[in-house]
């Protein structure tokens, strides 16, 4: 079972676009992280926030957590057709747990 | 190497066959994870490591799985009499501290039970 879910499952965009993508979780966490999938290929780590912040930004990313709603948000400004990928947020509640993940489609 | 490497990249097996999946994480990384993905879905935790420790073993799905890093590196996930239902994605990850921090994943072992 996984203790996140991640709105929308899918997303198409074109190239430029903003994209944004939601997670809720079930239980307190220590910290929320955000991982990109390319297809066939292993996940990279994209932004770890913690539990005691509410935004953070790393280049192209911003990252939301409200904790009193248990979401996150990940946006992605002027996206790119190389972010097209598999999004998946990942909570530290004592153990590791992921969604099920946005399959983000930018268009060129 | 630069990264975390997992061996083989694809493996078939018969129902009933033993496999052994390997996992060469990142050198000096204190942790290690082995994670299972089904096509479609998000990773799920298996077990971790603290050097040669498993701290965690609470995801295994039963104990036909079994993993090892007997010296605090190179580890093994064994699956014996392998079902059709353990066909997945095997994906390792390690970390340079000892929680649930930034992860460096291995592309991952295909297992295909027929």
């Amino acid at each position: 079972s996984q203790q996140g879910e991640e709105d929308p499952q899918a997303l198409s965009i074109q190239e430029g676009e903003n994209a944004t993508m939601n997670c809720s979780y079930k239980t307190s966490i220590n910290n929320l992280q955000w991982y990109r999938q390319n297809s066939g290929r292993g996940l990279v780590h994209l932004i770890l926030i913690r539990s005691n912040e509410r935004e953070k930004h790393s280049g192209r990313l911003r990252v939301t957590l409200d904790t009193s709603k248990k979401s996150s948000s990940l946006l992605i400004t002027a996206s790119r057709a190389a972010d097209t990928a598999s999004y998946f947020c990942a909570t530290d509640a004592g153990k590791f747990y992921f969604g099920s993940g946005t399959k983000l489609n930018v268009k060129p | 190497g630069a990264g975390v490497s997992q061996s083989p990249r694809y493996k078939v097996a018969k129902r009933g066959q033993d496999v052994a999946l390997r996992c060469d994480p990142i050198s000096g990384h204190v942790s290690l994870f082995w994670y299972q993905q089904a096509l479609g879905q998000g990773p799920e935790f298996l077990t971790y490591f603290q050097n040669e420790a498993q701290l965690d073993k609470s995801g295994l799905p039963s104990d036909r799985f079994f993993a090892e890093r007997p010296e605090g590196s190179v580890s093994t996930l064994k699956i014996q009499r392998t079902q059709q239902e353990d066909s997945a994605v095997y994906l390792c990850a390690s970390s340079q501290r000892t929680d649930y921090n930034e992860q460096f994943f291995g592309p991952g072992t295909r297992l295909t039970v027929l």
